[in-house]
C-alpha cells in the first residue's frame, strides 16, 4: 500500500501571501490530521478531518483552515502568511476517527516564509 | 489537558550500547501512547504504540517500551543501538474521545558514537 503523500514537498512564499498544501491519505483511511512542526514550538496539532467534516481543532488562528474531499484527500490553507508560519507541515492518516487510532505520517511540506 | 515531557533533549550513546529514552505524561485516565522516530528532513515513523493490555510493548527495529501507570511513564528501550538509529524520537499521547489529536513531547535527539 502506498503511504501518505504530501505535495508540494517544499514551498517558498512571502509575507502576506496565502498557501495551499495537499495530503493524500493511505488508501482506505478516512481520517486526516494536520500538524505543524517548528524548532520553537515542536509538534502541534492543527486539525482533524473525517467524512469531510472537521472533528477537532488545535489552538491556531483562523488564518489556518482546511477541508477534506469525498475521496478523503485533504488540503490545508494558510492565509496572510507570517514569518512565524515557516515550518514543516505534516499530514497523518488513520482508518477511523472518534477515538485515537494509529496515525501514519507523510513526509511533510517544508514551508518557508520570507 | 494532557501533556508529555521528554526530559532529555540530547542523548549520545556508543554503538552496541543499550538505550533508554524517557517519556512522562500527564493525563487523568489511561492514555493511548506512541513512540515515533524522525530522521532529518523526513516525516514521522511509528515505532510502537500502547492502547491497553500487556504493559510491555514490542515495536519495529528492535525497540520496546513499558507503560508504568504508577510512574506515568512510557520509556523506550533498545538493548543494542545501531548507527542507523541516530534520529529524533518523539513520545505522544492520545486521549479517549479526542479523536486522533495527539499531544507530542519535545523530542529527544539521539546521536550514536562509532
Amino acid at each position: 500500500k502506498a503511504g501518505v503523500t504530501q505535495t508540494p514537498r517544499y514551498l517558498i512564499k512571502t509575507r502576506g501571501q496565502q498557501v495551499t498544501l495537499s495530503c493524500s491519505p493511505i488508501s482506505g483511511h478516512r481520517s486526516v490530521s494536520w500538524y505543524q512542526q517548528t524548532p520553537g514550538q515542536g509538534l502541534q496539532f492543527l486539525f482533524e478531518y473525517f467524512s469531510e467534516t472537521q472533528r477537532n481543532k488545535g489552538n491556531f488562528p483562523g488564518r489556518f483552515s482546511g477541508r477534506q474531499f469525498s475521496n478523503s484527500r485533504s488540503e490545508m490553507n494558510v492565509s496572510t502568511l507570517e514569518l512565524g508560519d515557516s515550518a514543516l507541515y505534516l499530514c497523518a492518516s488513520s482508518l477511523i476517527a472518534g477515538h485515537t487510532d494509529t496515525q501514519y505520517f507523510g513526509p511533510g511540506t517544508r514551508l518557508t516564509v520570507l | 489537558a494532557q501533556s508529555v515531557t521528554q526530559p532529555d533533549i540530547h542523548i549520545t550513546v556508543s554503538e552496541g550500547a543499550s538505550l533508554e529514552l524517557r517519556c512522562n505524561y500527564s493525563y487523568g485516565a489511561t492514555p493511548y501512547l506512541f513512540w515515533y522516530v524522525q530522521s532529518p528532513g523526513q516525516g514521522l515513523q511509528l515505532l510502537l504504540k500502547y492502547f491497553s493490555g500487556d504493559t510491555l510493548v514490542q515495536g519495529i527495529k528492535g525497540f520496546e517500551a513499558e507503560f508504568k501507570r504508577s510512574q506515568s511513564s512510557f520509556n523506550l528501550r533498545k538493548p543494542s543501538v545501531h548507527w542507523s538509529d541516530a534520529a529524533e524520537y518523539f513520545c505522544a499521547v492520545g486521549v479517549y474521545n479526542a479523536g486522533n489529536m495527539l499531544t507530542f513531547g519535545g523530542g529527544t535527539r539521539l546521536m550514536v558514537k562509532p
